[in-house]
């Protein structure tokens, strides 16, 4: 069973660059065909797909954020990090590390438990 | 890009059946991926492909896809059945996966 844990700052300001690990089991991005991503959702609302990183390397971010994402791996360490630049209090929101099934066409089949991340000054 | 239409919410009483749309334009072409979030967990993938259940998912809920809207239908709904329902496919313009809006299953 595929496991997925984030963890990072729950609170950051305005204007600073968000930083979160993912960190997963039963799962290697060393595996042809492995990938990870990141979904975000703001309270009440529906999730928004962020960013996923693959086997080969190969990155693919969302296109309403593409200019403050950055997705990296540590395939020794089974772990992805997504760095968010200049966030502001509308970033507020959970934010889900999830196994991507696929490289187009994809879904996610197994969720983080979530990371809730306030912008606040 | 492309748009999915989910309506806000959806009331059923135990025992029947609840029927939960998607529409999206042409939508039959696309694959549709469904889940299920209660309140304050995660989201749980209940179909893929339109119609496939992952292991653990009761058989109550199944899934089909056609014209203009796809469908989630749940048989039987039960009380732990009261959630979040959100449907998602791949857009083929943007190269991005989407999100409908979502619609909130109350068990009356």
């Amino acid at each position: 069973q595929i496991t997925l844990k984030e963890s990072g700052p729950t609170l950051v300001k305005p204007t600073q660059t968000l930083t979160l690990t993912c960190t997963f089991a039963d799962l290697s991005l060393s595996t042809s065909g492995v990938g990870v991503g990141w979904i975000r959702q703001p309270p009440g609302k529906a999730p928004e797909w962020l960013a996923a990183i693959y086997w080969d390397d190969d990155k693919r971010y969302g296109p309403s954020l593409k200019s403050r994402l950055t997705i990296t791996k540590d395939t020794s360490k089974n772990q992805v990090v997504l760095t968010m630049t200049n966030m502001d209090p509308v970033d507020t929101a959970t934010y889900y590390c999830v196994h991507v099934r696929g490289v187009r066409r994809i879904y996610f089949d197994y969720w983080g438990q979530g990371t809730l991340v306030t912008v606040s000054s | 890009s492309y748009v999915l239409t989910q309506a806000p919410s959806v009331s059923v009483a135990p025992g029947k059946t609840a029927r939960i749309t998607c529409g999206g334009n042409n939508i039959e072409t696309k694959n549709v991926h469904w889940y299920q979030q209660k309140p304050g967990q995660a989201p749980v993938l209940v179909i893929y492909y339109d119609s496939d259940r992952p292991s653990g998912i009761p058989d109550r809920f199944s899934g089909s896809n056609s014209g203009n809207t796809a469908t989630l239908t749940i048989s039987r709904v039960e009380a732990g059945d009261e959630a979040d329902y959100y449907c998602q496919v791949w857009d083929s313009v943007s190269d991005d996966p989407v999100f409908g809006g979502g619609t909130k299953l109350t068990v009356l």
